[in-house]
C-alpha cells in the first residue's frame, strides 16, 4: 500500500516563505501523479489550492504556488498570513483511478 | 454553481450498511468529463479518498475499503451514493462528495459537498 508522506507540522512568521512537501513511501513522484494540495480550517470543507502540480484553483492567492522539488510535490506560500494557519493536505493520483490523500501539515503561522 | 449536497443517517449500528447520497445541482452526474467521488475525514484525522464513480457505472475504490463500499449513480435523480457495508466505529467520519476530475487532473476534487458526519454506534 502506497503511503504519502506529509510534514506532520510546520511553523511560519507572519511575511515569511514556508514551503510544505508531498512525497511518495515508495517509487518517484511525478507530474503524472497530478498533485493537488487543498486547505482545511478546522469544522470547514476542504478548499482546492492547487491542481495538476501547479495549476491554481479560481480565486486562489498568487502567493500559494505548486511545484516539484527533487522527488517531491512541493506547496509554497511567500509571505505568509494569518490566515493561512490551517491543514494543508495534498492528493496523488497513483494511476488506475487510484487516490491517495497525504496524512496532511498543520501549519502556524506565528 | 454547482452544488453537492450528501444526507442520510447519522447515526448507524454496528454492523449494520452505512448509507448517504449526494444530491447535484447547478450540473449534471451525467456529463461525460467528470467523475464523482466520497472522500471521509475520521474526527481529528485526515482525508481519505473511498471511490469514485462515472455516470456509466465505472467505479474506482480506494482497496483498503474496495470489499466493503459501492458506490452508485442515479442519473434520473442526478445523485449518486455510497453503501459501507458491515460498519465498525473506525468508520464514523465525516463524508464529503465532491466532483473528480480523474481525467484531467488525477487527484483534482474541484466542488465539495459540506460534509456529513456519519456515527458508528449501538
Amino acid at each position: 500500500q502506497t503511503v504519502v508522506t506529509q510534514e506532520p507540522s510546520f511553523s511560519v512568521s507572519p511575511g515569511g516563505t514556508v514551503t510544505l512537501t508531498c512525497g511518495l513511501s515508495s517509487g518517484s513522484l511525478s507530474t503524472s501523479n497530478y498533485p493537488s494540495w487543498y486547505q482545511q480550517t478546522p469544522g470547514q470543507t476542504p478548499r482546492t489550492l492547487i491542481y495538476s502540480t501547479n495549476t491554481r484553483s479560481s480565486g486562489v492567492p498568487y502567493r500559494f504556488s505548486g511545484s516539484i522539488l527533487g522527488n517531491k510535490a512541493a506547496l509554497t506560500i511567500t509571505g505568509a498570513q494569518a490566515d493561512d494557519e490551517s491543514d494543508y493536505y495534498c492528493a496523488l493520483y497513483m494511476g488506475s483511478g487510484i487516490v491517495v490523500f497525504g496524512g496532511g501539515t498543520k501549519l502556524t503561522v506565528l | 454553481q454547482l452544488q453537492l449536497q450528501e444526507s442520510g443517517p447519522g447515526l448507524v449500528k454496528p454492523s449494520e450498511t452505512l448509507s448517504l447520497t449526494c444530491t447535484v445541482s447547478g450540473g449534471s452526474v451525467s456529463s461525460n468529463t467528470y467523475y464523482w467521488g466520497w472522500i471521509r475525514q475520521p474526527p481529528g484525522k485526515g482525508l481519505e479518498w473511498i471511490g469514485s464513480i462515472y455516470y456509466s457505472g465505472k467505479t474506482y475504490y480506494n482497496a483498503s475499503l474496495k470489499s466493503r463500499a459501492a458506490i452508485l449513480v442515479d442519473t434520473s435523480k442526478n445523485q449518486f451514493s455510497l453503501k459501507l457495508s458491515s460498519a465498525t466505529a473506525a468508520d464514523t467520519a465525516v463524508y464529503y462528495c465532491a466532483r473528480h476530475d480523474k481525467d484531467n487532473s488525477g487527484s483534482l476534487f474541484d466542488y465539495w459537498g459540506q460534509g456529513t458526519l456519519a456515527t458508528v454506534s449501538s
